[in-house]
């Protein structure tokens, strides 16, 4: 079974720095785009970045942008997403979800971790 | 960026309802339009994808049509397990915008 679980949650302080992980199992990591997305408190769900499967295409979200990088190791089966200059509208709960892609190009989330919790306080 | 707007941002509804949710796109996306829903402490849960296909998994009472910029998300006889948060989502380009969501409540 595909499972994805993320990790490195915590309370930080503004400005500060954190690493979330993704461990991934169940499918070849290799072969997958990722996406990171995020939910406010009481907020709807925001799509942050995503990476291609060899980290030739990387994109963010403006919100983030210059502050967040995301990164991957296909030897770990594992994702990552540095946050640094952590804001307080910063504060929610991190996804990590694998993209698949059709052979046409349409792509959707089609698996995503149960999230980590970020308070940034 | 594209604008997602989803109508309407709440709705009540009973058991055996049939009930539909609409989203609107500021850009054609063709067919780039997925559906998710999402349950508090939950992961979100992919519903559909390129705007009419379901999800391996996904009960046929949910079905989905539209192209371009107007898309619909239809649940026919409302289960207790579908009162949730409903998004869509366009994957046409980055970023990957979601609309505000739409409480589905009984």
């Amino acid at each position: 079974d595909v499972q994805l679980v993320e990790s490195g949650g915590t309370v930080v302080q503004p400005g500060g720095s954190l690493r979330l992980s993704c461990a991934a199992s169940g499918f070849i990591f290799s072969s997958f785009g990722m996406n990171w997305v995020r939910q406010a408190p009481g907020r709807g769900l925001e799509w942050l970045s995503y990476i291609s499967s060899t980290n030739v295409t990387i994109k963010y979200a403006d919100s983030v942008k210059g502050r967040f990088t995301v990164s991957r190791d296909n030897a770990l089966n594992s994702l990552y997403l540095q946050m640094d200059s952590l804001r307080d509208e910063d504060t929610a709960i991190y996804y990590c979800a694998r993209y698949s892609l059709e052979y046409n190009g349409y792509g959707r989330d089609d698996h995503w971790g149960q999230g980590t919790l970020v308070i940034v306080s | 960026d594209i604008q997602m707007t989803q109508s309407p941002s709440s709705l009540s509804a009973s058991v055996g309802d049939r009930v539909t949710i609409t989203c609107h796109t500021s850009h054609n996306v063709n067919r780039y339009l997925n559906w998710y829903q999402k349950k508090p402490g939950k992961a979100p849960k992919l519903l559909m994808y390129t705007a009419y296909t379901l999800e391996s998994g996904v009960p046929s009472r949910f079905s989905g049509s539209g192209s371009g910029t107007f898309f619909s998300l239809t649940i026919t006889s409302l289960q207790p397990d579908d009162f949730a948060t409903y998004y869509c989502q366009q994957s046409f380009r980055t970023p990957h915008t979601f609309g505000q969501g739409t409480n589905l409540e009984i």
